[in-house]
Order: C-alpha cells, then sequence, then structure tokens
C-alpha cells in the first residue's frame, strides 16, 4: 500500500525566498506523479505532472524532480510570492485505475 | 476548454437522507474519479469510472455508490447520511485514468454538510 509523506507540514518565508518542498513515497512502481496547490475550501490546482521516466519537470518558477527509485520528489518555487501560498500536494500515480495517493500536504505562508 | 465541473457547490442535509452530486469532467476526457476530503482523513479515493464502468473502488462502505453515463458526467451517491460524511467532495476527470500522460484536472468540489 502506498504511503506518501510530506515534509515540512508547515513553512512560513518572506516574499521573494526559494520555497523546497519534499515529498517522500514508499512504493517506487509509479507510473507519474502530480503536484497541486488547494487554496482554503477549494478544488486542487495541477501545477506539474512528472513521468516516471522523467528527473524534472519545469513550468515557469515552478521545477519539480524525481527520484523514483528512492521515492522522492522535491518542487522547487523560486522567488515566491504571497500569491503563492496555499497547501501543496504531491500525488504519485501506480496501477490503480485512476486513483492518486495523497500526501497530507505542506502548508504555505508567504509574508509581503 | 471549460474545467471540470460540480454540482452543487454546497449542501447542507440531515442524518438519514440521501444525497447525489454531479460532476462533468472536461471534453473528450472519459475517466472521472471521486475523492472524499476532510480535516482528519485528507483525500480519500471514493471510486472511478470510465466508459460508464466502475473500474475501481477506494474503501467506502456500501452507502457510497456512483455512476457515469454515455456522455462521461458523473453523479455519486449517498445514502442514509451520517454526520461524519460531512466532507468536501472532489471529483478529477483524464483522458483514460491510466497510465502515461494522464494529467488529472479536478472540480471545485461540493461541500456536504449533514446535521
Amino acid at each position: 500500500k502506498q504511503e506518501v509523506t510530506q515534509i515540512p507540514a508547515a513553512l512560513s518565508v518572506p516574499e521573494g525566498e526559494n520555497l523546497v518542498l519534499n515529498c517522500s513515497f514508499t512504493d517506487s512502481a509509479i507510473y507519474n506523479l502530480q503536484w497541486f496547490r488547494q487554496d482554503p475550501g477549494k478544488g486542487l490546482t495541477s501545477l506539474l505532472l512528472i513521468q516516471s521516466s522523467q528527473r524534472e519537470q519545469t513550468s515557469g518558477r515552478l521545477n519539480a524532480s524525481l527520484d523514483k527509485s528512492s521515492g522522492r520528489s522535491t518542487l522547487y518555487i523560486a522567488a515566491s510570492q504571497p500569491g503563492d501560498s496555499a497547501t501543496y500536494l504531491c500525488a504519485p500515480k501506480g496501477n490503480s485505475w485512476g486513483k492518486l495517493q495523497f500526501g497530507a500536504g505542506t502548508q504555505v505562508v508567504v509574508t509581503p | 476548454k471549460a474545467g471540470v465541473t460540480q454540482t452543487p457547490r454546497y449542501l447542507i442535509k440531515t442524518r438519514g437522507q440521501q444525497v447525489t452530486l454531479s460532476c462533468s469532467p472536461i471534453s473528450g476526457h472519459r475517466s472521472v474519479s471521486w475523492y472524499q476530503q476532510t480535516p482528519g482523513q485528507g483525500l480519500q479515493f471514493l471510486f472511478e469510472y470510465f466508459s460508464e464502468t466502475q473500474r475501481n473502488k477506494g474503501n467506502f462502505p456500501g452507502r457510497f455508490s456512483g455512476r457515469q453515463f454515455s456522455n462521461s458526467r458523473s453523479e455519486m451517491n449517498v445514502s442514509t447520511l451520517e454526520l461524519g460524511d460531512s466532507a468536501l467532495y472532489l471529483c478529477a476527470s483524464s483522458y483514460s485514468g491510466g497510465a502515461g500522460n494522464n494529467e488529472q484536472f479536478f472540480g471545485p468540489g461540493t461541500r456536504l454538510t449533514v446535521l
């Protein structure tokens, strides 16, 4: 059974600092891994999808790395802004139809 | 391209009642998955539908059921509501729900409160 852990659980940084969010998973037999952000009371917004054959994926200020063999993914957010304040969730996708396994998330606060 | 839509956005019910939630996936997506999100348990997978067939099911009691229509729209039903069913219910759509480049996109959710 896939277990997903996200560290830290919460993070507060001043605007302009880079953010590093960690995700670890126990079952390395994954097809891909998605990173999402969630604002309070809202749905999930997909940030990046990284395939199991990829080491990195980039979108604007976001960069996600994946080390499948060691069960780790890291999301980097460069030059953080107050609008980046949200909960960030990682979700590896195994061979189970439609099912993403989520971590508890990292709650990020970026102060002006 | 329109995103995933869910209706209604908010619902208040009393214990013992039943409720039906609706999800319309992104055009062209045939897989719809449902999740329950609570502060204590986080995001938990309920079930997945593809071409009107349930292909996968999470660990929820039989009071939770769903279906998918030929246009890929999906509904989930919860019967005999309990206080613990209060949650944000999210649906997600993807092209096929399988391996590969199958990014999942989520709707805004339905907030269910059971009194």
